[in-house]
């Protein structure tokens, strides 16, 4: 079965400043799909932004970037010029490669994100 | 914009008592999940389902049934609900199609979650 550890169950960053989210993940598939979400006090869970192990160019939204790196199983989130609306939770999930039985996210335990004004 | 509705966004109960969780999606996706979110422990798999009347165990069924007789509601049962089952419940729904080699499209989306406290 595949896991997902965020080691960082806090952190905190100047507003403006950059800030990156560690998430390592075990699994032996080769084709895998990971994400970050983002849950701020409302609760709603947000995709931030998603990677397809398959592609070697990491995926970038405005903001968001991550680095990924297979081989290491390492897949960790940077947030630049953070803002005070970056304040939440963060996990980091993995999903499957296609196949029948494999629609579900595997989440970390997540990390909070404080920002500092 | 696809939408996943929870039917209660607090809900206090009895230790005992037979609690039915419910979910509604209104755009047509195949899946459908219950996850348990708790502090220190992420989200966690209870059931999910990829089509009318299928389900499938996640990785913490015990205590919990479920039920999807229609392909827009997805709901959630204790049957008899224990202070342990104290929680934050999120419900999601996806849709996934493929083209080529790789699939192209897999949205998850979830709904706001019920605080459930059992007492």
């Amino acid at each position: 079965a595949q896991t997902v550890t965020q080691s960082q169950p806090e952190m905190s960053v100047q507003e403006a400043e950059t800030v990156t989210l560690s998430c390592t993940y075990d699994t032996s598939e080769s084709d895998y799909y990971l994400f970050w979400y983002k849950q701020p006090p409302s609760r709603q869970m947000i995709l931030v932004i998603r990677q397809e192990a398959y592609k070697q160019q990491n995926a970038t939204e405005n903001r968001f970037s991550v680095n990924f790196q297979k081989a290491a199983k390492s897949f960790s989130l940077k947030i630049s010029d953070s803002q005070l609306g970056d304040a939440a939770m963060y996990f980091c999930a993995y999903r499957s490669e296609w196949g029948f039985g494999n629609e579900k996210l595997t989440f970390g335990t997540g990390t909070r994100l404080t920002i500092i004004p | 914009d696809v939408k996943v509705t929870q039917s209660s966004r607090y809900l206090v109960k009895r230790t005992g008592e037979k609690v039915f969780l419910e979910c509604v999606q209104d755009m047509d996706h195949e899946n459908m999940f219950w996850y348990r979110q708790d502090p220190g422990l992420g989200l966690r798999l209870i059931y999910f389902s990829y089509d009318v009347k299928m389900k499938e165990k996640g990785d913490i069924p015990e205590g919990y049934s479920v039920s999807r007789e229609k392909k827009e509601r997805f709901s959630l049962i204790l049957e008899s609900a224990s202070t342990n089952q104290t929680s934050m419940y999120l419900c999601a729904s996806s849709l996934e199609f493929r083209t080529g080699p790789y699939p192209r499209g897999y949205g998850y989306t979830f709904g706001s979650g019920t605080r459930l406290t059992v007492v």
